[in-house]
């Protein structure tokens, strides 16, 4: 089963900022939360991961809690093409890990 | 290309065929991993495959989906004697294991199959 926890759908408004909550109570101490998104008919596309700091890239920010179970991923200026469905998932690092398992998502719906 | 490239894009097939499914990682990624999608339900892992390591098979959901996968290079899926509830987009995906690029896993974009 998921690790994560996510609400099963929001929506936004073009131009506002996106912000997707994700649980993950039982996170452990070498595990970082990885962020992805499906857009309708494609494969996933990876946007951020992080371990406790917060993190921003070209395509997102993420915000972990200090306890480490939660975060938030925030697009700043969410358009059209950001509706998707957003997957939060824990996983360890690199090295020899198995399989990244996937919860149910959020689907976002970004309006104009 | 750089990117996961899987083959084919779309395939129909009979109820009671044999199809196989190919997937091109990217280059070096030594870690490979088989999920599958049904339409509009979530991802499900169904094989992983690290370096010359054994794979992880648990989980394919019968005995009549296997995997293979020759070193670092291509692998196949195979679905025997296919069944209407083997429709769905297979996905695949890559990663390199060691440094700053272990943690991103990479995915091409399916191969939908449709049992009719």
């Amino acid at each position: 089963d998921a690790k994560t926890t996510q609400p099963t759908s929001m929506d936004c408004a073009e131009g506002r900022a996106a912000n997707l909550p994700c649980n993950h109570s039982t996170i452990s101490g070498n595990e970082y939360v990885y962020w992805y998104r499906q857009i309708h008919s494609q494969g996933p596309q990876y946007i951020i991961h992080g371990l406790k700091n917060n993190e921003t890239n070209e395509m997102a920010s993420l915000i972990i809690t200090e306890d480490r179970k939660s975060s938030t991923l925030i697009l700043p200026h969410a358009t059209l093409r950001d509706t998707a469905v957003y997957y939060c998932i824990v996983r360890v690092y690199g090295g020899s890990q198995g399989n990244l398992i996937f919860g149910k998502g959020t689907k976002l719906s970004v309006k104009p | 290309g750089a990117g996961v490239s899987q083959s084919p894009s779309n395939k129909v097939t009979e109820k009671g065929k044999d199809v196989e499914l190919r997937c091109d990682p990217i280059s070096g990624h030594t870690a490979l991993y088989w999920y599958r999608q049904r339409l509009g339900q979530g991802l499900e892992f169904l094989i992983y495959f690290q370096g010359n390591s054994a794979p992880d098979k648990s989980g394919l959901p019968s005995d009549r989906f296997s995997a293979e996968r020759t070193g670092e290079s291509v692998s196949t899926l195979t679905i025997q004697r296919t069944q209407q509830e083997d429709s769905a987009v297979y996905l695949c995906a890559s990663r390199h294991t060691y440094g700053d690029s272990g943690n991103t896993i990479y995915f091409g974009e399916g191969s939908w199959l449709t049992v009719v």
